[in-house]
């Protein structure tokens, strides 16, 4: 089964609104979760580190006042995108770090977002 | 840090053929290796990993892997390819001390009747 769950799995919403994305670890507490970006036939673009109950770690040139990461339980974090503009639009991918080191990460199923 | 290049970007490939996906990496520490796929407007799906022990790997859906550490490569193969192979697959790799994950372009592999 799942053990990763993101919702919502699309959103079309107007320009200079606010949306949120869920992403949820459903097998086990999760200290460490991950947010990527992927770009139509590209690969995943790491934009962050959530770490739960600390402030996210930002990849360079990604804007931490643009998306917003809140981990504020071990099995659930948020990416919200503030004032959203077409340039935003992208799939975006959330992750969670296997409970031992060299476990894998888990994957949500992404939500594609689409700013008009 | 660590880097992936997946050599091949397409590769078309008829029902029931065989086919490998190349990947090469690049660390100057010792790594895990991963291989995703990923279906249309979905997210990741573990394919088969690497860790330690035996460098052949066989994971999910008759996909195997050989980690090939003088080379660098961890080639990923399947004997024979079905229609719903047709996906887009990620070669990534990892530190052994590290959480991030550096992923390769992708290869899309397109599987004809």
């Amino acid at each position: 089964g799942a053990v990763v769950s993101q919702h919502p799995s699309r959103v079309i919403c107007k320009s200079g609104t606010s949306v949120k994305i869920e992403c949820r670890s459903l097998d086990f507490q999760a200290t460490t979760m991950f947010w990527y970006r992927q770009f139509p036939k590209k690969s995943l673009m790491l934009m962050a580190t959530s770490n739960e109950g600390s402030k996210a770690t930002y990849e360079q040139g990604v804007e931490k006042d643009k998306f917003l990461i809140n981990h504020a339980s071990l099995t659930l974090s948020t990416l919200t995108v503030t004032s959203a503009h077409p340039e935003d639009s992208s799939f975006y991918i959330c992750s969670v770090l296997g409970q031992n080191s060299n476990q894998p990460q888990h994957f949500g199923d992404g939500t594609r977002l689409s700013i008009l | 840090a660590q880097s992936v290049t997946q050599l091949d970007s397409q590769v078309p490939v008829f029902e029931e053929a065989p086919v490998e996906l190349r990947c090469n990496y690049s660390s100057s520490v010792s790594v895990y290796l991963f291989w995703y796929v990923q279906y249309p407007n979905q997210g990741l799906q573990l394919l088969l990993k690497y860790l330690s022990g035996s460098t052949l790997v066989k994971g999910i859906n008759g996909f195997e892997a050989e980690f090939n550490k003088s080379q660098t490569s961890f080639h990923l193969r399947k004997p024979s390819v079905h229609i719903s192979d047709t996906a887009e697959y990620f070669c990534a790799v990892r530190g052994i001390n590290d959480y991030k994950l550096s992923f390769g372009a992708g290869t899309t592999v397109t599987v004809r009747a």
